[in-house]
């Protein structure tokens, strides 16, 4: 059983258009981050939240924290081909160090 | 100037043999990261180093060693390679044991045939 869990696992869409990729667990975490990864690369850090209910902005990126802090989503207003890779949120439950890794949404923007 | 450098890239080797990956970071962090992605792209972790000491070890095969001469260094080493242990392997440093965020290298891709 997968403790986060992403959706959607796919998504493809065309230059231009919004999407929303979510991040879901039944477990409090004491904070989440999103990462992107291409292809032959590490994951990249994208954003942290850590109070429930946050809101982070990262460009055309928008990042939210649940209340409960138990989810979190990420989403890109007017997606362009450089938004295409595979994006992972990771939760830490107690300030451990140890991230645990949704399983990944693959994104590709068409132009 | 790579924050996180991991060598080799690639590693190609036949079951049974013995292989180490190595990993430095710059960043001066006081923790270091094992990370194995299988091929659905699932990142776990693998082991966990502050200031050269071991916190945190994973349900690893004991064919699985870290060694960190100092903080800016941990490697992995592979005993007895098996076919499973196909995958990329991923270092990352964090500034402290509380994690923050990760920095990972570009991971070092391992096949056993």
């Amino acid at each position: 059983t997968q403790l986060l869990e992403q959706s959607p696992q796919f998504l493809s869409i065309q230059e231009g258009e919004n999407l929303t990729v979510y991040c879901n667990s039944s477990s409090v975490f004491s904070s989440l981050q999103w990462y992107r990864q291409e292809p032959g690369e590490g994951p990249v850090l994208l954003v942290t939240v850590v109070t429930g209910g946050e809101v982070k902005k990262l460009k055309r990126l928008t990042f939210q924290f649940g209340d409960a802090r138990k989810d979190s989503s990420l989403h890109i207003t007017a997606a362009q081909p450089g938004d295409t890779g595979l994006y992972l949120c990771a939760g830490d439950r107690g300030n451990t160090g140890k991230l645990i890794f949704g399983q990944g949404t693959t994104l590709q923007v068409k132009p | 100037d790579t924050a996180v450098s991991q060598t080799p890239k690639y590693l190609v080797t036949q079951m049974g043999n013995d292989k180490s990956i190595k990993c430095e970071q710059n960043l001066g962090h006081d923790t270091m990261y094992w990370y194995k992605q299988d091929s659905k792209k699932f990142l776990k972790i693998m082991f966990s180093y502050n200031n050269k000491e071991l916190i945190i070890n994973e349900t690893v095969p004991n064919r699985f060693s870290p060694k960190s001469p100092d903080k800016a260094h941990l490697n992995l080493h592979i005993n007895s390679l098996e076919l499973g242990d196909s995958a990329v392997y991923f270092c990352a440093s964090s500034q402290d044991q509380l994690g923050g965020g990760y920095t990972f290298g570009s991971g070092t891709r391992l096949t056993v045939v």
